[in-house]
């Protein structure tokens, strides 16, 4: 059975950081592509970047609105996937989900549970 | 960045009803589309890619078509288990964008 389990949620001050997981098993890890995608509470499905796999170099997207302050990132050898958050805004509050893509293909096949990260004073 | 417009943002239909949703991209996106299903409180689930290949285990009821800018998500027969927010996702470029979602509600 595929799971993706995120963790690292929390509450958080304004100009802060936080680093979220997930934690992949059910399939080959190191053959997916690893997206975050998150939604803002009653709001819509926000794409925010993606990892590629060890044959396209681990190379990396993001969305504009989190270029530069957060950093996806992958340890093949963990089966994990990680969200650097830095310099975090109020608007960055969101239940955060990794999803994976098998390599080649750009669609998402697999979802986690979600993480809730909330940015506030 | 190509956007996503979903019609309609929401709609009411009863148990049995024939249910079409439309996704317009603001260029052509080839047939580089996702569709998901999301119910409240719980992770989206993929249903269909590449406009209408359905993904494993999504039952035939659920059916997608177009190519270019204009696509649809049909449901034949809807069953109180379909009623959720759909999503559709273009694939084409970066960044990949979603529609605004469509609410499919209990009349």
């Amino acid at each position: 059975e595929v799971q993706l389990v995120e963790s690292g949620g929390d509450l958080v001050q304004p100009g802060g950081s936080l680093r979220l997981s997930c934690a992949a098993s059910g399939f080959t890890f190191s053959d997916y592509y690893m997206d975050w995608v998150r939604q803002a509470p009653g709001k819509g499905l926000e794409w925010v970047g993606r990892t590629r796999d060890k044959g396209h170099s681990y190379t990396t997207e993001y969305a504009a609105s989190v270029k530069g302050r957060f950093t996806v990132s992958r340890d093949d050898s963990k089966n994990s996937l990680y969200l650097q958050m830095n310099s975090l805004k109020t608007e960055d509050t969101a239940v955060y989900y990794c999803a994976a893509t098998l390599a080649g293909q750009h669609h998402i096949d697999y979802w986690g549970q979600g993480t809730l990260v909330t940015v506030s004073s | 960045d190509i956007q996503m417009t979903q019609s309609p943002s929401s709609l009411s239909a009863s148990v049995g009803d024939r249910v079409t949703i439309t996704c317009r991209a603001s260029q052509v996106i080839s047939n580089y589309l996702a569709w998901f299903q999301q119910k409240p409180g719980k992770a989206p689930k993929s249903l269909i890619y590449d406009a209408s290949n359905l993904q494993s285990g999504v039952p035939s009821k659920f059916s997608g078509s177009g190519s270019g800018t204009d696509f649809t998500l049909t449901i034949s027969s809807l069953q109180p288990e379909d009623f959720a927010t759909y999503y559709c996702q273009q694939y084409d470029s970066y960044p990949l964008t979603f529609g605004g979602g469509t609410k499919v509600e209990i009349k």
